[in-house]
């Protein structure tokens, strides 16, 4: 068990580029979900994937907004035009699917500035 | 609305005191309830969870949390905080669903003074 893993940790971009990022779960884990915090604030639940279908997306989830977990295994976040408010910490976590023990391990996050 | 309040924004404490972080969750069906701590720079770690049963429950680094079903509460505590406790808790909730997302309080930044 090597862990939720999330790459970059950090990333720095100007407002209107588009930006991507990758979470590899737990290997056995077959639910995945990403998060977004804000400073000050709790995570807050962004989209939902069982295998490779997404089942649930936040209205948090704009439209430039896009996940996609080819193959059940690692997942993408990708953002496109980023504006200022899309700076946040994004958090990736995995779980098994076993109803009423859903504990979820979260990765170290990637933390979005956009200037 | 489903939703987790944690009605402490930051918390002083001096390392060997007593602590105690409270959680309310919304009034309802009762959520699975979680305490995370996240460090800087790190990810969040659970501390401990409740699904049902005995409504004392113990997690790591000596924590642990009472479920309290009147008060649709479920507080952290821990007899004697040392200096490495210092960091953000959150307590979460699942309340179920096909997705089983976490709904997280606001969290706690917990200072422990020397």
């Amino acid at each position: 068990d090597t862990g939720v893993s999330q790459d970059p940790r950090h990333k720095i971009t100007k407002r209107g580029q588009n930006v991507t990022f990758r979470c590899d779960p737990i290997s056995e884990h077959n639910r995945l979900y990403w998060y977004r915090q804000t400073l000050g604030q709790g995570p807050e639940f962004l989209t939902y994937f069982q295998n490779e279908a997404q089942l649930e997306k936040s209205r948090l989830l704009s439209d430039r907004f896009s996940a996609e977990r080819p193959k059940g295994s690692f997942s993408t976040l990708e953002i496109q035009r980023t504006e200022q408010g899309d700076s946040a910490m994004y958090l990736c976590a995995s779980s098994r699917t076993q109803t009423g023990l859903n504990e979820q391990f979260f990765g170290p996050g990637t933390r979005l500035t956009v200037l | 609305a489903q939703s987790v309040t944690q009605p402490d924004i930051h918390i002083t404490v001096s390392e060997g005191a007593s602590l105690e972080l409270r959680c309310n969750y919304s009034y309802g069906a009762t959520p699975y309830l979680f305490w995370y701590v996240q460090s800087p720079g790190q990810g969040l770690q659970l501390l401990l969870k409740y699904f049902s049963g005995d409504t004392l429950v113990q997690g790591i680094k000596g924590f642990e949390a009472e479920f309290k079903r009147s008060q649709s509460s479920f507080n952290l505590r821990k007899p004697s905080v040392h200096w490495s406790d210092a960091a953000e808790y959150f307590c979460a909730g699942n309340y179920g669903g096909a997705t089983n997302k976490l709904i997280f309080g606001t969290g706690t930044l917990l200072a422990v003074q020397p």
